[in-house]
């Protein structure tokens, strides 16, 4: 079954101690994101990755690190997490056809919360 | 800079009305793409349509329709006879090109309540 997966799904931590949140999705797609969802303002794109080794910043990168070392994983790490970044997070794929991307498909999200 | 606007934060039809969600966007591109997603109370986001920027005809699917006028950079969404199962969020989103990357921006959401 195509999908993609986030884990875990739901995460309470401390400040500062750091995590990470897996995605991985089973498409062979090139083109990866990270999102968070906070009410009133809809989702934010966070970090997102055209093809392996190649990431760039969204529109709220702060607090957040990605990496993309296999096509099939874009893991979110917060280094030192603080409650502001209390959230619900979902990772995304789609195709990239042409240099423009095609629909995503996304994980069933992440509901973090940092006390 | 792109940007999706749903002016409607929360809209309460009674089962069997239809109702009309708007999106405006802006973009400097002239070629993006256009989607709609559904996010039920289960929290998952539920992809509903997606267009580009050069196909500007009207899209029926089943209850759901959408409106496509690049005069005015809209986007909206209807649904006709409208259900409780339709009770959802549903949100705008804009993907075009950003100094040779891909930005996706999505609106705020308009969050629809059918009533039975």
């Amino acid at each position: 079954e195509a999908q993609v997966t986030q884990n875990p799904r739901y995460l309470i931590t401390v400040t500062g101690k750091k995590l990470t949140v897996t995605c991985s999705q089973n498409m062979n797609h090139e083109y990866m994101s990270w999102y968070r969802q906070d009410p009133g303002l809809g989702l934010r794109q966070i970090y997102y990755s055209m093809n392996v080794e190649v990431t760039d910043k969204g529109d709220v990168p702060e607090g957040y690190k990605v990496s993309r070392k296999e096509k099939r994983n874009f893991p979110l790490i917060l280094e030192s997490p603080s409650p502001n970044q209390t959230s619900l997070y979902f990772c995304a794929s789609s195709l990239k056809t042409g240099g423009y991307q095609e629909t995503q498909y996304f994980g069933p999200g992440t509901r973090l919360l940092v006390l | 800079a792109q940007k999706v606007t749903q002016a409607q934060t929360e809209i309460s039809v009674v089962e069997k009305e239809d109702v009309t969600l708007d999106c405006v966007y802006e973009t400097r591109d002239t070629t993006y793409y256009l989607f709609w997603y559904k996010q039920p109370p289960s929290g998952e986001l539920v992809f509903l349509i997606r267009r580009n920027s050069f196909d500007e005809q009207n899209e029926i699917s089943g209850r759901y329709s959408w409106n496509f006028q690049k005069s005015t950079s809209s986007f909206n969404f209807t649904i006709t006879a409208s259900q409780v199962v339709d009770s959802a969020v549903y949100f705008c989103a804009l993907s075009e090109r950003s100094g040779g990357y891909q930005k996706v921006t999505f609106g705020t959401g308009t969050k629809l309540q059918v009533i039975p």
